[in-house]
């Protein structure tokens, strides 16, 4: 059965920092990786997807994820953090399709002024 | 482009009610998914329609069951309603079972089971 887990549940930075939320994943074949964001009373919204090929990839609104086989994880990075990141941040995988998507508990975001 | 759209935004119920719940896909999706998102905790999927079949389904009770359209918009039903089944349920929409593209999330629907 494939999981993920998001060892963070808050994290803290301060404007204009770097930030890395991890995520690690279990799955039997090569996985389908996702990073969502959810701010308060809304829907999902894709940051970025793995399928295959590269494994830095690059999203929208600054974010990248680096997908590590060996370790199973896939780590979202910003090197500066603005204001309007706060949000919660979830990772998830993919059946072989990407149908059925596994989410993790997710990592509340906050940002310092 | 209006997006994945849910109805309503929010909903009581009290326990052993029976609730319908809303989605129309994204113009040009015909695949829907369901989820459940507890107060602090990541969606857990609830199953899939596509081609007004159930395609895929994850670990949850008969009393959650689903339909589609031929518009493609799909409903969500749950039968003799618990507290623990308060929370946000989202719809999600792809064109296509293949891999490779994209879900893309409605806000959600939350219901509150008294």
């Amino acid at each position: 059965a494939q999981s993920v887990t998001q060892p963070d549940i808050h994290i803290t930075v301060s404007e204009g920092a770097s930030l890395e939320l991890r995520c690690n994943y279990s799955y039997g074949a090569t996985p389908y990786l996702f990073w969502y964001v959810q701010s308060p009373g809304q829907g999902l919204q894709l940051l970025l997807k793995y399928f295959s090929g590269d494994t830095l990839v690059q999203g929208i609104k600054g974010f990248e994820a680096e997908f590590k086989r060996s370790q199973s994880s896939f780590n979202l990075r910003k090197p500066s953090v603005h204001w309007s990141d706060a949000a919660e941040y979830f990772c998830a995988v993919g059946d072989n399709a990407g149908n059925m998507l596994t989410f993790g508990g997710g990592t509340r975001l906050m940002v310092k002024p | 482009d209006a997006g994945v759209t849910q109805s309503p935004t929010h909903l009581i119920k009290t326990r052993g009610q029976q609730v319908t719940l809303r989605c129309s896909p994204k113009s040009g999706h015909d695949t829907v998914s369901w989820y459940q998102q507890a107060l602090g905790q990541g969606p857990q999927f609830i199953f899939q329609y596509y081609e007004e079949e159930e395609r895929q389904r994850g670990n949850f009770p008969d009393r959650f069951s689903g339909h589609q359209f031929p518009n493609y918009s799909s409903e969500l039903n749950v039968n003799a309603l618990l507290l623990g089944d308060s929370a946000l349920y989202l719809c999600a929409s792809r064109g296509g079972r293949e891999g490779g593209s994209e879900q893309f999330f409605g806000p959600g629907t939350r219901l509150t089971v008294l």
